[in-house]
């Protein structure tokens, strides 16, 4: 079955860099169609898409946050890594991973997730 | 960015009542080569992750409860929870996947 699951800092402080990592089971990155995404979601509010990368290394982010965001893969380790760049408080967040399923498209399996606070 | 609008924010409905969500993109999630909308349906409980409940605007996910259904096309959605149970209280997201990835703001549905 396809699992993921997030790690990294629960505590950064402002103006540094956050460094996730995405460690995944159940598929491979190297199937066509196939993409694994970080979707955030601040303390009582909506879900938000931050950044996919597909089994041939096409990426995509998301306009409002592109200048600050990496993603990367190892598919030998089944890893994606997500950087962000100058995080601010208000980057505090639960950040999950997510299967793409090529179809139909949408993320069909997540990560329990990993809250990130951002607070000096 | 394709920005999705939901309406209500919240609702609260009687066991057993029927549950209505709406939602709205601000542009077309129908992709015309296809004839299919590029529009799904996640249910998030708290302290969980989402969770997917339909894709393609009206297909129910594997394991899906027949009571929830969606349906719509190009702009205009709707999810219904046929017969509310106790274990439906969560919030739900639409989501297009169209042209990247947006979400709605949410809809809380509690117990009446």
């Amino acid at each position: 079955q396809i699992t993921l699951k997030e790690s990294g800092p629960t505590l950064v402080k402002p103006t540094q860099t956050l460094t996730l990592t995405c460690t995944f089971s159940g598929f491979s990155l190297s199937t066509s169609g196939v993409g694994v995404g970080w979707i955030r979601q601040p303390p009582g509010k909506a879900l938000e898409w931050l950044a996919l990368i597909y089994w041939d290394d096409d990426k995509r982010y998301s306009p409002s946050l592109k200048s600050r965001l990496t993603i990367t893969k190892d598919t030998s380790k089944n890893q994606v890594v997500l950087t962000m760049t100058n995080m601010d408080p208000v980057d505090t967040a639960t950040y999950y991973c997510a299967h793409r399923d090529p179809d139909p498209g949408c993320f069909d399996y997540w990560g329990q997730g990993t809250l990130v606070t951002v607070s000096s | 960015d394709i920005v999705m609008t939901q309406s209500p924010d919240s609702l609260a409905v009687s066991l057993g009542e029927r549950a209505t969500i709406n939602c709205t993109s601000s542009q077309s999630v129908l992709y015309s080569s296809n004839n299919k909308n590029y529009l799904g349906w996640y249910q998030q409980k708290p302290g969980q992750p989402p969770k997917l409940l339909i894709y393609w605007a009206s297909t129910r996910e594997s394991g899906v409860p027949d009571r929830f259904s969606g349906s719509g096309s190009g702009t205009d959605f709707t999810l219904t929870i046929s017969s509310l149970q106790a274990e439906d209280v969560a919030v739900y997201y639409c989501h297009q996947y169209y042209s990247l990835w947006t979400f709605g703001q949410g809809t809380k549905v509690e117990i009446k």
